[in-house]
């Protein structure tokens, strides 16, 4: 069954430190994808990345970067630097390319992060 | 412009009424959503439209009816209400790649029903 696993119920961090958030995944299938999305305080959810299964390069977006690991099924998310903007909820999620019409987003329980000025 | 709306923000109730919650995407996406957000934060699947065609039922309890009008629209209704259902709803939208692929769900502002 499709599991996603943040462990890190919240973290707190002084602004300009640098803080990686966990992502531990399950999955049967050799074809998916997994999402970072951000929530902030006002509640939407902003989407950061996408990444499917064969493609294992590490990612980078200014602060954010993304370590992709099929051997650990982890797909982790450090910010550098980290400043207060960045306080929100993380949440990992994963879907599985079942070639339908339509995916589902299996979410973790998410990471709140916060920064301290 | 906004890409994924939904109406009304607020929604304060009480037990036993019907609600409904309006969602509208102007993305001209082919798939639509709607996601439950309890109050320890978990996001769970409720439904999947596409092309206003149901797709994915996660069990939820049939008071709950989605309507696609179109694949523009999808609306949550919900009829007698309980205290459980308090949650943000949010509805999603994503586009289908070729092949079957998959692309990201953008999501609306989330609708915050409260049950008294």
């Amino acid at each position: 069954a499709q599991k996603v696993t943040q462990a890190q119920t919240e973290i707190s961090v002084v602004e300009k430190e640098d803080v990686t958030l966990d992502c531990v995944y399950e999955t049967r299938d050799t074809t998916y994808y997994l999402f970072w999305y951000k929530q902030p305080p006002s509640g939407e959810l902003v989407f950061l990345i996408r990444r499917n299964s064969f493609d294992e390069q590490n990612e980078i977006s200014g602060r954010y970067s993304w370590n992709f690991q099929k051997s650990t099924s982890s797909f982790n998310f450090t910010i550098t630097a980290s400043q207060v903007v960045d306080s929100a909820v993380y949440f990992c999620a994963l879907s599985e390319a079942d070639g339908g019409a339509t995916n589902k987003l299996i979410f973790g329980s998410g990471t709140l992060l916060a920064v301290q000025p | 412009d906004t890409a994924v709306s939904q109406t009304p923000k607020y929604l304060v109730t009480q037990m036993g009424n019907d609600k409904s919650i309006k969602c509208e995407q102007n993305l001209g996406h082919d798939t639509m959503y709607w996601y439950k957000q309890d109050s320890k934060k978990f996001l769970k699947i409720m439904f999947s439209y596409n092309n206003k065609e149901l797709i994915i039922n996660e069990t939820v309890p049939n008071r709950f009816s989605p309507k696609s009008p179109d694949k523009a629209h999808l609306n949550l209704h919900i009829n007698s209400l309980e205290l459980g259902d308090s949650a943000v709803y949010f509805c999603a939208s994503s586009p289908r790649l070729a092949g079957g692929l998959y692309n990201e769900q953008f999501f609306g502002p989330g609708t915050r029903l409260t049950v008294l």
